[in-house]
């Protein structure tokens, strides 16, 4: 039982670069969550998505696409890097509600380096 | 819509000393309330929960919550840190229907030896 896992670990772009960051979990979880941690802001949600197929808004959702074909991974693209998204980036996920535990268990990370 | 405040981004204590590190709630529904724990270069750990049962909640490592409604606070203690404690902490309140969590902005502990 691997968890939440993230691949890559750590990417350097070049600016108006694009990628997509792999997030998958084998906890047959319904909900699945990124965020972004930037120095003094805490933890930020990007997107989520309350199962397959679904996706909405979360906080900080400019510059990044998100789908979740399969219920258990969850991508996060940058279709043209920006500076501004140099991050270390956390994938989550969650059972439904009603279900508990309420907690979400979190990936190990994505570091990020736009130059 | 729900939000935690943390007082202090830095907290400094000596080993073997208290650790007190402070977060406020604001939540118009009774809250679920969340301590995180992250260690350098890591993923976040949960270190306890409060889901509206026992307003005491114990969690790994020997530390523990405190839920007070009429503070709106759940401060994270533990009574004789650790050198292994070092780490960044974060508060967090559910958002029911869609299990958002919002975060706090985490505070650093730092442990004198």
């Amino acid at each position: 039982n691997a968890g939440v896992t993230q691949t890559p670990k750590f990417r350097v772009l070049k600016t108006g670069q694009s990628m997509t960051l792999l997030c998958a979990q084998d906890m047959n979880h319904e909900y699945m969550y990124w965020y972004r941690q930037d120095p003094g802001m805490g933890l930020r949600l990007i997107h989520y998505s309350v199962g397959e197929g679904t996706t909405a808004k979360g906080e900080v959702p400019d510059g990044y696409n998100v789908s979740r074909l399969k219920k258990q991974n969850f991508l996060l693209g940058l279709e043209s890097a920006a500076p501004s998204q140099t991050s270390v980036y956390f994938c989550a996920s969650t059972p439904s509600p009603g279900q508990g535990p309420y907690e979400q268990y979190f990936g190990p990370g994505t570091r990020l380096t736009v130059t | 819509a729900q939000s935690v405040t943390q007082l202090g981004s830095h907290v400094s204590v000596s080993e073997g000393a208290l650790v007190l590190l402070r977060c406020n709630y604001s939540s118009s529904v009774p809250p679920y309330l969340f301590w995180y724990v992250q260690y350098p270069n890591q993923g976040l750990q949960l270190l306890l929960k409060y889901t509206s049962a026992a307003t005491l909640v114990k969690g790994i490592n020997g530390f523990e919550a405190e839920f007070k409604k009429s503070e709106t606070s759940f401060h994270l203690t533990k009574p004789s840190a650790h050198m292994s404690d070092a780490a960044e902490y974060f508060c967090a309140v559910l958002n029911f229907g869609n299990e958002k969590l919002t975060f706090g902005t985490g505070t650093r502990l730092t442990i004198i030896p």
